[in-house]
Parts: C-alpha cells; sequence; structure tokens
C-alpha cells in the first residue's frame, strides 16, 4: 500500500526566505508523485508532478522539487518566499499515474510567511 | 470549458437524511474520484471510475454510494447522513496517466 508523510503540519519562513516542505512516500512500485496547493476555501491546483522523466521537476509559481529514490522523498522548495505563497501545500502518490485508481495524499502542511 | 463542476457549495442535513453531491466535467476524462478533506487528515479516497459503469471503492467508502452511467458525471450519495460525515467533499477528473483536476468542493454539515 501507498503512503505520504509530511513533515511538518505548519512551516513558517520569512518573506524571501527559502521555503523547503518535506515529503516521504512508500510505494511498491516507482511512483508517480505530485505537489498540490490549496488556496483558502478553494480546491487544489497541481504545482508540478514527478512520472519518471527527470528526478528535479520545476512547477509553477517558483516551485521545484527534487525526487530521491534512495531517501525516498520529494521535498518542495522555493528560493524566495513570497507572502502569496501562503496556503496548505499536499504531497501525494499514486502508483497508476495519477488517474486510474484516485491519489494517496499526505496530512499536509500549512505554510505561513511571516512579513 | 467549465473543468469540473460540484453543486451544491454548502448543504446542512440533519442525521439520517439522504442527499446526493453532484459532480460534472467537460473534459471527457476517464477516470473520476470523490475525496473528503477533513482537518489535520489531508485527503482521503472515497470511491472513484475508471471510465462509465465502472466503479471502485478507496480508502473510505462506508456510507457512500456512487454511479456512473455517463463519463461526464460521477455523483456520491449518502444514504443516511451521519455527523461523521461533516466534510469537505471534492471530486476530480483526470485522463489517462495524467495530472487530476479538482472541483471547488462542496462544504458539508450533517447536525
Amino acid at each position: 500500500a501507498q503512503s505520504v508523510t509530511q513533515l511538518g503540519s505548519h512551516v513558517s519562513v520569512s518573506e524571501g526566505a527559502l521555503v523547503l516542505l518535506r515529503c516521504n512516500y512508500s510505494s511498491s512500485v516507482p511512483p508517480y508523485l505530485f505537489w498540490y496547493v490549496q488556496y483558502p476555501n478553494q480546491g487544489l491546483q497541481l504545482l508540478l508532478k514527478y512520472t519518471s522523466a527527470a528526478t528535479l521537476v520545476k512547477g509553477i509559481n517558483g516551485f521545484e522539487a527534487e525526487f530521491k529514490k534512495s531517501e525516498t522523498s520529494f521535498h518542495l522548495t522555493k528560493p524566495s518566499a513570497h507572502m502569496s505563497d501562503a496556503a496548505e501545500y499536499f504531497c501525494a502518490v499514486s502508483d497508476s499515474g495519477g488517474g486510474a485508481d484516485g491519489l494517496t495524499f499526505g496530512k499536509g502542511t500549512h505554510l505561513i510567511i511571516q512579513p | 470549458n467549465a473543468g469540473v463542476t460540484q453543486t451544491p457549495k454548502f448543504q446542512v442535513l440533519k442525521t439520517g437524511q439522504s442527499m446526493t453531491l453532484q459532480c460534472a466535467q467537460d473534459m471527457n476524462h476517464e477516470y473520476m474520484s470523490w475525496y473528503r478533506q477533513d482537518p489535520g487528515m489531508g485527503l482521503r479516497l472515497i470511491h472513484y471510475s475508471v471510465g462509465a459503469g465502472i466503479t471502485d471503492q478507496g480508502e473510505v467508502p462506508n456510507g457512500y454510494n456512487v454511479s456512473r452511467s455517463t463519463t461526464e458525471d460521477f455523483p456520491l450519495r449518502l444514504l443516511s447522513a451521519a455527523p461523521s460525515q461533516t466534510s469537505v467533499y471534492f471530486c476530480a477528473s483526470s485522463a489517462s496517466f495524467n495530472e487530476q483536476f479538482f472541483g471547488p468542493g462542496t462544504r458539508l454539515t450533517v447536525l
């Protein structure tokens, strides 16, 4: 069975500082990995996805994530935080490419940006 | 394209009442899913469908029914609502091996 662990339910950074959101996964097969962002009272929006083409994945809004098989990790980073990055972030895994049988989500990390 | 639409946006039910949450997509996607989101729990898969006439259970299916008679629609039925079903419900759709597109959600309160 797949599972996702997001370390830290809340992460606080200063505006302009590095953002690092941690995600570790378990999967019995090479996984498909995703990061989604959720702004208050909205649905989920895809930030980026890993589908085995490249280990460093660039997404929208300046975010990127690196797939490290040896560490079973897919951490999300952004070099310089902006106030508009304040949101809930979810890491998700799928064995089937993200479509057929749904996604397994982590519990989420609430990103707080301090002015 | 409207993408994934969900109705209603908000609903309050009494324990024991039934209702159907509607979900529709206009992207001709094969796959559709229902999730519930609870504080500190992330999103958990309720049911999913890989095509018209084909559905299967996810992680938390108890208390919910689904059917998929058309590619576009994937309604979620609560036959006898319970307070434990108070949650935000999201519908999602996707094409093969592609990202899931999420609807705006339905906020359900069961008293």
